[in-house]
């Protein structure tokens, strides 16, 4: 069965550092990964999926199938980025269920 | 911009009544989804649902646990006699084609339903 784990539940950075969220899958196959974010009194909402190679609000991330990773990075924090970031996976293609990592809650400080 | 909503958003209940919590997926979705989360707990998967059948449940969706979609709009979750550990945020999604892999599973605001 698949796995994934966010290592830090709290992280605060302070504004203009760099951020990294940590997670760490654990699956056989090839995955897709996911981070969804969720602000204050807002849905969880898609932030960016790995086989899109995109950028969304200046984060990034990149799957390490060696590593089993995919940390999410963003140069310079913001204080709009304080939130819940959710890693995510499916198993494959076409798979329907998302696999939650626990969620780390970012706090920006300005 | 289209939304999933949910209602109510939240709902208290006594342990062993019946809940139904509704949901109202975004109108050109065809695969549509519940999860739960516990507090302090991760976003667990509980069903999915296309072309008015389950096509995956967990092993948390045991027989207390049925979904539906009465009419064209509608996606509910009900629980037929409802545990203290039922206690959780009840998140359904939709999207609209099969996976999250290429496409996005848009998130309802979420049920918080507390057993008492």
């Amino acid at each position: 069965a698949q796995r994934v784990t966010q290592p830090e539940k709290l992280l605060s950075v302070f504004k203009g550092a760099p951020v990294e969220l940590k997670c760490n899958y654990s699956y056989s196959g090839s995955p897709e990964l996911f981070w969804y974010v969720q602000y204050s009194r807002q849905r969880l909402q898609l932030l960016l999926r790995h086989i899109s190679r995109e950028s969304i609000k200046g984060f990034t991330a990149d799957l390490n199938k060696g590593e089993t990773s995919f940390h999410l990075k963003k140069p310079f924090a913001q204080e709009e980025d304080s939130a819940m970031y959710y890693c995510a996976l499916i198993p494959n293609f076409g798979n329907e269920k998302l696999t939650f990592g626990t969620g780390t809650r970012l706090t920006i400080i300005p | 911009e289209p939304e999933v909503t949910q209602t109510p958003s939240h709902q208290v209940t006594q342990m062993g009544q019946e809940v139904i919590l509704r949901c109202v997926p975004i109108s050109n979705h065809l695969y549509f989804y519940w999860y739960r989360q516990i507090l302090g707990q991760k976003v667990e998967f509980l069903v999915s649902f296309y072309n008015n059948e389950i096509s995956e449940k967990s092993e948390i969706f045991d027989d207390q646990f049925s979904v539906e979609r009465p009419d064209g709009s509608n996606f509910t979750l009900k629980i037929r006699s409802t545990k203290l550990e039922d206690s959780a945020m009840y998140f359904c999604a939709s999207s609209d084609i099969k996976g999250a892999g290429d496409t996005e599973a848009f998130f309802g605001q979420g049920t918080r339903l507390t057993v008492v």
